[in-house]
């Protein structure tokens, strides 16, 4: 019962580094999403793919790129890390035949740039 | 655009008692589903208990129940005989049920709740 996995849980990185968080998931879902979580924000959606193949933004996307890398994963990469990003990052999946169906979440992965 | 309303940043409850999350949203669609997660400190978050707009009926998921007044735009979580292990961060959230949309969705910023011995 995989779900959706995250890597890395944790990362450190300096200002100006690059990196990128995986995601993958095993519920044969089509839609996928990348949010940032930060006190006192909520969940804000950074990135989304309805499907294999697309990508579109969501509220917060500068600073991001992702890559729907085939039906499973959605990778969510930072060019040139910066402070303010500084946050806990989620990834979601969903099954895009119905609308009832919630997003199931990974456990997240806690950023911080120094 | 739509918006999800969350007015009670904290809330408390002493375990085993009764208490009410308030959930307001605003949108001009008539077909929507709203959701309920929790979200305990390990971070994980956990869908509680789903509300399909064309139901009448309130969602029941076991000591969790919601007050859905369509009319009003509200969607509440009630949770009875409250335990420790209720303390969480939860989100009230809406999702469209258009396609345009590619099922995003609109999160409200979250209450607190405490759980008191």
């Amino acid at each position: 019962n995989a779900g959706v996995t995250q890597t890395p849980k944790f990362q450190v990185l300096k200002t100006g580094q690059s990196m990128t968080l995986q995601c993958a998931q095993d519920m044969n879902h089509n839609s996928m999403y990348w949010y940032r979580q930060d006190p006192g924000m909520g969940l804000r959606l950074i990135y989304y793919s309805a499907s294999e193949g697309t990508t579109d933004k969501g509220e917060v996307p500068n600073g991001y790129n992702v890559s729907r890398l085939n039906k499973r994963e959605f990778s969510l990469r930072l060019e040139s890390a910066a402070p303010s990003q500084t946050s806990v990052y989620f990834c979601a999946s969903s099954d895009r035949g119905r609308t009832n169906q919630p997003q199931h979440f990974g456990d997240g992965t806690r950023l911080s740039i120094l | 655009a739509q918006t999800v309303t969350q007015s009670q940043p904290e809330m408390s409850v002493q375990e085993a008692e009764t208490v009410t999350l308030s959930c307001t949203y605003d949108t001009s669609e008539s077909d929507y589903y709203l959701f309920w997660y929790k979200q305990p400190p390990s971070r994980q978050m956990i869908l509680v208990i789903r509300q399909e707009a064309y139901k009448q009926q309130n969602a029941t998921e076991n000591r969790f129940s919601v007050n859905f007044q369509k009319a009003a735009k509200s969607f509440s979580l009630k949770i009875s005989d409250s335990q420790l292990g209720d303390a969480a961060m939860y989100f009230c959230a809406y999702r469209s049920a258009y396609a345009g949309n590619n099922r995003k969705l609109i999160w409200g910023l979250g209450t607190s709740l405490a759980v008191n011995p």
